[in-house]
């Protein structure tokens, strides 16, 4: 299957510093999503960003798809952004979806 | 619903019994994912259906795990004969389409402790 790698491991923020969160994939794909684990582990859907770039609010995703890398950047960090955010892709020859294993976050006041 | 639902929410049960965990998708969606996470790791894929029909249960990890949709909504995960190591998150997904290249949307989960 395809290895889905994430980094860094772990963040530790103050509140209003920005970041960028990395994601490498192994092969082409069809699907690439960002999630958001909340403290009460609810997995929430940030973008469904297979390529290109988009913008949600101080969160934005880049995928740059002929080179296997996407990149989220949250701006203006707040306590309420720690969690763990996950990279997820599919494949173009099934229909699995891989997980990363996240970037854990923690924005302290 | 508005959002993809999962019962129960916690669940606890003692080695050997068998546990049955259900999903209810976004009304409409045809495709229905399972995944069991475990402490600390990323989701793992367990099987998929399109309708009523599983198109992949390559994840299922032995003969214990089963799932089926039979009226192409609802899904039931179920466990046989639990062991310690089946313990772990457990959540579905749903997704507009029929393939992975739709958005999936994550129900809260099955917390599984077996004891």
């Amino acid at each position: 299957g395809i290895q889905v790698e994430q980094s860094p491991p772990d963040l530790i923020l103050q509140e209003g510093a920005n970041s960028t969160l990395r994601c490498n994939f192994s092969d082409s794909v069809n699907n690439l999503q960002w999630f958001h684990q909340n403290p009460w582990g609810q997995l929430i859907n940030l973008f469904y960003i297979p390529s290109g770039t988009k913008q949600n609010g101080r969160l934005s995703a880049t995928t740059v798809a002929t080179e296997r890398y996407s990149l989220l950047y949250i701006s203006s960090s707040q306590t309420t952004d720690s969690g763990v955010y996950f990279c997820a892709v599919d494949s173009n020859t099934g229909n699995q979806f891989y997980f990363g294993t996240g970037t854990s976050l923690t924005v302290i006041p | 619903g508005a959002g993809v639902s999962q019962s129960p929410r916690y669940k606890v049960t003692k080695r050997g019994q068998d546990v049955a965990l259900r999903c209810d998708p976004i009304s409409g969606h045809v495709s229905l994912y399972w995944y069991r996470q475990a402490l600390g790791q990323g989701p793992e894929f367990l099987t998929y259906f399109n309708y009523e029909a599983q198109q992949d249960k390559s994840g299922l990890p032995n003969d214990r795990f089963s799932a089926e949709r039979p009226e192409g909504s609802i899904s039931t995960l179920t466990i046989q004969r639990t062991e310690q190591r089946d313990s772990a998150m457990y959540r579905c997904a749903s997704s507009l389409g029929a393939t992975s290249s739709d958005t999936q949307y994550f129900g809260p989960g099955t917390r599984l402790t077996v004891l």
